[in-house]
C-alpha cells in the first residue's frame, strides 16, 4: 500500500526559510516521480515542483521558481521540499503526492504552512 | 501559461446527473484527469486519461474530452458526493502541470 506522509509544518516568517518533507513507503522512490501541491486558503489546488526520473529532473511552478527547491532522498525514502525567501502568499496546505505520468495517483494528508510575521 | 476553466458551483438535485466543465485551448489534445477534495481532505483522484476510473471509484463517475472541452458526469448523484472537483493536465510545451479553477458541487 502506497502511503505518503508529510512533516514539517509550521509558522514562518516573511524572508525566512522552511523545509517540508515527505516520508513514503508502498513504491520504489527512486525510479518514481513525485511533486508537491497547494492549496492557499479560499483557494484552489496549484502544483509546486516535481522531482522526476532515476536523474532526478526538477520542475517548478514560476511563482516559487528560484526561491523552493525540490529534492529527493532515496535512501532515507523521503522527498524534502526547501522554502526560502517565503511569502504571505506561500501560506497554504501543502500535499505530497506520487506523479504517474501526467497524473497524481496518491495524495498524502497534508502539512499547514503560514507564513506571517 | 497553459489555463483550465471551470464552473465555479454546480447544484444538483439528489439521484439526479452532474456535469462539470473543464474548457482550455484544444484541451482535447491532452490527457486529462479529475480530483475530488472534500473539506480537510486531500484530493482523491476520480478519473485518470480522460475516462478511466481508478480502483474504488464508482460508475457513476465518467468523463470526456473533446475539442476545448472536458467533462466530468456524475450520474444519480449522492449526498456524499458534495466536494469540489478539480481537472488538471500535464502541459509539455511548459513542462508545468496546470489544475483547473475547481467547481464546487452542491447536493441540493
Amino acid at each position: 500500500e502506497v502511503q505518503l506522509l508529510e512533516s514539517g509544518g509550521a509558522l514562518g516568517r516573511p524572508g525566512g526559510s522552511l523545509r517540508l518533507s515527505c516520508e513514503v513507503s508502498g513504491f520504489t522512490l527512486s525510479t518514481s516521480a513525485m511533486s508537491w501541491v497547494r492549496q492557499a486558503p479560499g483557494k484552489g489546488l496549484q502544483w509546486v515542483a516535481t522531482v522526476a526520473g532515476p536523474a532526478g529532473r526538477t520542475y517548478y511552478a514560476d511563482s516559487v521558481k528560484g526561491r523552493f527547491t525540490i529534492s529527493r532522498e532515496n535512501a532515507r525514502n523521503t522527498v524534502d521540499l526547501h522554502m526560502r525567501s517565503l511569502r504571505a502568499e506561500d501560506t497554504a496546505v501543502y500535499y505530497c503526492a506520487k506523479s504517474n505520468g501526467s497524473n497524481f495517483d496518491n495524495w498524502g494528508q497534508g502539512a499547514l504552512v503560514t507564513v506571517s510575521s | 501559461s497553459y489555463i483550465l476553466t471551470q464552473p465555479p458551483s454546480v447544484s444538483v438535485a439528489p439521484g439526479q446527473t452532474a456535469t462539470i466543465t473543464c474548457g482550455g485551448n484544444n484541451v482535447g489534445r491532452y490527457s486529462v484527469h479529475w480530483y475530488q477534495m472534500k473539506a480537510g481532505q486531500a484530493p482523491v483522484p476520480v478519473i485518470f486519461h480522460d475516462r478511466d476510473r481508478p480502483s474504488g471509484i464508482p460508475e457513476r463517475f465518467s468523463g470526456s474530452n473533446s475539442g476545448n472541452t472536458a467533462t466530468l458526469t456524475i450520474s444519480r448523484v449522492e449526498a456524499g458526493d458534495e466536494a469540489d472537483y478539480y481537472c488538471q493536465v500535464w502541459d509539455g510545451d511548459s513542462d508545468h502541470y496546470v489544475f483547473g479553477t475547481g467547481t464546487t458541487i452542491t447536493v441540493l
